[in-house]
């Protein structure tokens, strides 16, 4: 089965900063979504970034961005120039690109942003 | 279009009792997905559909808990007999053709005394 591990459960950046959020992940399957989502304390979770697996550039959206390393498994988010905005829960997910469409969350990172 | 709606935005109920919720997806998504999420955890998958079939259910999902997605469009997920373990956050997400990643609602907050 597929396992999604975020071993950070909080983090702070300064504004303006850049600061970077760790996900692994563990699967038999070469063929995958990866995925960030943002859940502010409004609780509405919000689609951040999302990465094929089959690619191998990096996605990216605006000042949000990742680093795939599909060998080690890794999936991490880069958040430059941190705005106050940016403070919430991420969460990091896996999708099979071919038995379900379902998701599978990792535990979250509280993200906290500070003037 | 409004996004993922989802009814009522919080819930107590007293343990035996049963409780429904609804979810209106956006209006040309085909899927729609079920997630409980407790405090400090991340979502868990319970069930999805694609139009009207429901394609998957979590073995999260007991007998207690059904869900239905008539004629393809909102849809409904009923406990009965609830218990102060079925107290989460109930989210419904939604997604249309293709991999895009899912459109969230804000979720219905459920509170088992």
């Amino acid at each position: 089965a597929q396992t999604v591990t975020q071993s950070q459960p909080e983090m702070s950046v300064q504004e303006a900063e850049t600061v970077t959020l760790s996900c692994t992940y563990d699967t038999s399957e070469s063929d995958y979504y990866l995925f960030w989502y943002k859940q502010p304390p409004s609780r509405q979770m919000i689609l951040v970034i999302r990465q094929e697996a089959y690619k191998q550039q990096n996605a990216t959206e605006n000042r949000f961005s990742v680093n795939f390393q599909k060998a080690a498994k890794s999936f991490s988010l880069k958040i430059s120039d941190s705005q106050l905005g940016d403070a919430a829960m991420y969460f990091c997910a896996y999708r099979s690109a071919i038995w379900t469409d379902k998701l599978i969350f990792g535990t979250g990172t509280r993200l906290q942003v500070f003037p | 279009d409004t996004g993922v709606s989802q009814d009522p935005r919080h819930k107590i109920t007293k343990r035996g009792q049963n409780v429904t919720f609804r979810c209106d997806p956006i209006s040309e998504h085909n899927r729609l997905y079920w997630y409980r999420q407790t405090l400090g955890q991340g979502p868990e998958f319970l069930t999805y559909f694609q139009n009207e079939a429901q394609l998957e259910k979590s073995r999260l999902l007991s007998d207690r808990f059904s869900a239905e997605r008539p004629k393809g469009s909102f849809s409904t997920l009923e406990i009965q007999r609830t218990e102060q373990g079925d107290s989460a956050m109930y989210l419904c997400a939604s997604e249309g053709e293709g991999v895009y990643g899912y459109t969230f609602g804000s979720g219905t907050r459920l509170t088992v005394v």
